[in-house]
């Protein structure tokens, strides 16, 4: 069973398009995040949400709109769709706790270009 | 604020050397963690090693060692007898528990591109 699984895993599409990328963990974990990896390899945390409670927003532009309908679920809507968009989206979750289980587990990303 | 930074963009070595990656952060928390993630062409985020503030003794698993000196908040890897397969970006992220400093927050270095040679 995957433990953070995200769809799709590949997304092309043309500028000022609405696009949605699903994240499911199968976990029970508390908290969930959303990061995007821009060309550099960088990894910049988007969005955290603990039990379905909007936790952190890191300036993220309006057209950028999660959606957590339970723990299990974080999705991503990104509206406007503009070229500096395209990146990779990972999503990822992690218990709401500190302890010797810690870690966070991460989707396989889904590389999203816009043309 | 948590920060993590990773000093070394890339690096190369031969097969079966041993390499050391290096890790800085900055926080303010007592109790937190550090990891080591590592991240092939396949993009896939793996993890190879954590560390718990509270543990002095430094984490090991297999070929994979950190030398973890909190009062310097420093957390290098090393990675011995390197293979091919170790080719990847390695980051290094630190995780804070909820509480007062406000929600836990998983951030992550700039990452160091290592390349293993034959």
């Amino acid at each position: 069973d995957t433990a953070v699984s995200q769809t799709p895993k590949y997304l092309v599409t043309q500028m000022g398009n609405d696009k949605s990328i699903k994240c499911e963990q199968n976990l029970g974990h508390d908290t969930m995040y959303w990061y995007k990896q821009d060309s550099k390899k960088f990894l910049k945390i988007m969005f955290s949400y603990n039990n379905k409670e909007l936790i952190i927003n890191e300036t993220v532009p309006n057209r950028f709109s999660p959606k957590s309908p339970d723990k299990a679920h974080l999705n991503l809507h990104i509206n406007s769709l503009e070229l500096g968009d395209s990146a990779v989206y990972f999503c990822a979750s992690s218990q709401d706790r500190v302890d010797e289980d810690t870690e966070a587990f991460f989707g396989q990303g889904t590389r999203l270009t816009v043309v | 604020a948590q920060t993590v930074t990773q000093s070394q963009p890339e690096m190369s070595v031969q097969e079966a050397e041993t390499v050391t990656l290096s890790c800085t952060y900055d926080t303010s928390e007592s109790n937190y963690y550090l990891f080591w993630y590592k991240q092939p062409p396949s993009r896939q985020m793996i993890l190879v090693i954590r560390q718990e503030a509270y543990k002095q003794q430094n984490a090991t698993e297999n070929r994979f060692s950190v030398n973890f000196q909190k009062a310097a908040k420093s957390f290098s890897l090393k990675i011995s007898d390197s293979q091919l397969g170790d080719t990847a970006m390695y980051f290094c992220a630190f995780i804070n528990p909820p509480g007062i400093q406000g929600a836990q927050k998983l951030v992550f270095g700039q990452g160091t591109r290592l390349t293993i040679n034959p």
